[in-house]
This record gives C-alpha cells, sequence and structure tokens, in this order.
C-alpha cells in the first residue's frame, strides 16, 4: 500500500530562518510526486510537481527536492505570508490515477 | 491558470436531508474530475474518482448509495450528500486535471459542511 509520510507535524519559525519539510513515502512505481500549500478554509494550491529522484524546481523562497525515498521543500529566509500548511502527495503505479496525501506540516513564521 | 470553482463554499442542513455541491472546471474540459474529504487537522482522503458519462470509481469504504456523484459534462462534476447526518459533517474538495494522467491536480476551493 502506498504510503507519505511527512515531517515534522508541525514547525514555528521566526522570520528569516530557514528550515526544510520532510515528505518520506514508499510506493510502487512513482509517477510523480506534488507538493501543495492549503490555507485554512480553502483548497490546496499547486507548488511543485517532481517526476524523478535527482530533481530539484525552485519558485520565489521555496525549493523541492526528490530522492528516491523522500522529498524535502526548503523554505528560505521565510515570511509570515508562508504561514500554511504544506502537503506532500504521490501518484503511483502504472495506471495510477490518483494521489495520496501525507498529512501536512503546518508552518507558522512569526515576525 | 487552471479554475476549478465549487460551489456552495459552505452549507448547514438539517438531519436527513440532502445536499448536492457543484465543481466545476472553469477554463478547461476534464473527462476526470475527484472528490476529497478533509477532517478537521487531517490530511486529504480520496472519496471517488468522477468519469464523465459513466459511473463513479468508490474507494474502498465510501458508501456509493450515500455520496451520489454525476459527471453529466466535460466541466461539470457533482456530489450529492444523502440523507445527511452529523457525521458527514466535513471540508469536501473537488479537483481535476489540465493535461497529461500524472499532470498537477488543481482543487476547488471546498465545501464546508455542516449537519446539524
Amino acid at each position: 500500500e502506498d504510503q507519505v509520510t511527512q515531517s515534522p507535524e508541525a514547525l514555528r519559525l521566526q522570520e528569516g530562518e530557514s528550515s526544510s519539510l520532510n515528505c518520506s513515502y514508499t510506493v510502487s512505481g512513482l509517477r510523480g510526486l506534488f507538493w501543495y500549500r492549503q490555507d485554512p478554509g480553502k483548497g490546496p494550491e499547486f507548488l511543485f510537481t517532481l517526476y524523478s529522484a535527482g530533481e530539484e524546481k525552485e519558485k520565489e523562497r521555496l525549493k523541492a527536492t526528490l530522492t528516491k525515498k523522500e522529498s524535502f521543500l526548503h523554505i528560505t529566509a521565510p515570511k509570515p505570508e508562508d504561514s500554511a500548511t504544506y502537503l506532500c502527495a504521490v501518484q503511483a503505479g502504472q495506471y495510477g490515477n490518483k494521489l495520496v496525501f501525507g498529512a501536512g506540516t503546518i508552518l507558522r513564521v512569526k515576525s | 491558470g487552471a479554475v476549478v470553482s465549487q460551489h456552495p463554499s459552505w452549507v448547514i442542513c438539517k438531519s436527513g436531508t440532502s445536499v448536492k455541491i457543484e465543481c466545476r472546471s472553469l477554463d478547461f474540459q476534464a473527462t476526470t474530475m475527484f472528490w476529497y474529504r478533509q477532517f478537521p487537522k487531517q490530511s486529504l482522503m480520496l472519496m471517488a474518482t468522477s468519469n464523465e458519462g459513466s459511473k463513479a470509481t468508490y474507494e474502498q469504504g465510501v458508501e456509493k448509495d450515500k455520496f451520489l456523484i454525476n459527471h453529466a459534462s466535460l466541466t461539470l462534476s457533482t456530489l450529492t450528500v444523502t440523507s445527511a447526518h452529523p457525521e458527514d459533517s466535513s471540508f469536501y474538495i473537488c479537483s481535476a486535471r489540465t493535461g497529461k494522467s500524472n499532470s498537477p491536480l488543481h482543487f476547488g476551493n471546498g465545501t464546508r459542511l455542516t449537519v446539524t
């Protein structure tokens, strides 16, 4: 069974304090790993897709990386507006069509 | 960019009544849409895959007679919660892809259902 585990469950940072969120996964035949941001009461907002080990994607203060077992979302010099829940999801299997989500990391950035 | 619109954003209903939630793809056609459910402080759980012109595929443990899904066009899928009970209170979110089968899902803003 495909599994996705995110850590830590919650993270508090001071503005400007860089850190990383982890997403470890066990799947059969990874087709894609996805990072989303979710604000309270809203649907998830797409951030990145990673398809193969070694791949990296960057957007503003965020950088996502992928290995064969895990993915990291690095946040550089975060700002209060980066506060949100960050979700990791995987799509697996030759004909797999659905995403399996991790429980998420709640990020709070204080000014 | 791709936009998925969901309506209503919140609804309160009495126990025993039915509630319909609409999910529309505004600037693209979606042959497949996905319905997720999210409990407070928990992650998204896939309920069912909605297929245009055919029956939905339900995940294990999801009652298909309780959660009726209709995907009548390439831009509209509906989820009807029938005979709602307080335990059905949750956040329901729909999603769709604009491209290939391993392209990202784009999500609506969700519907908060409260059953009293």
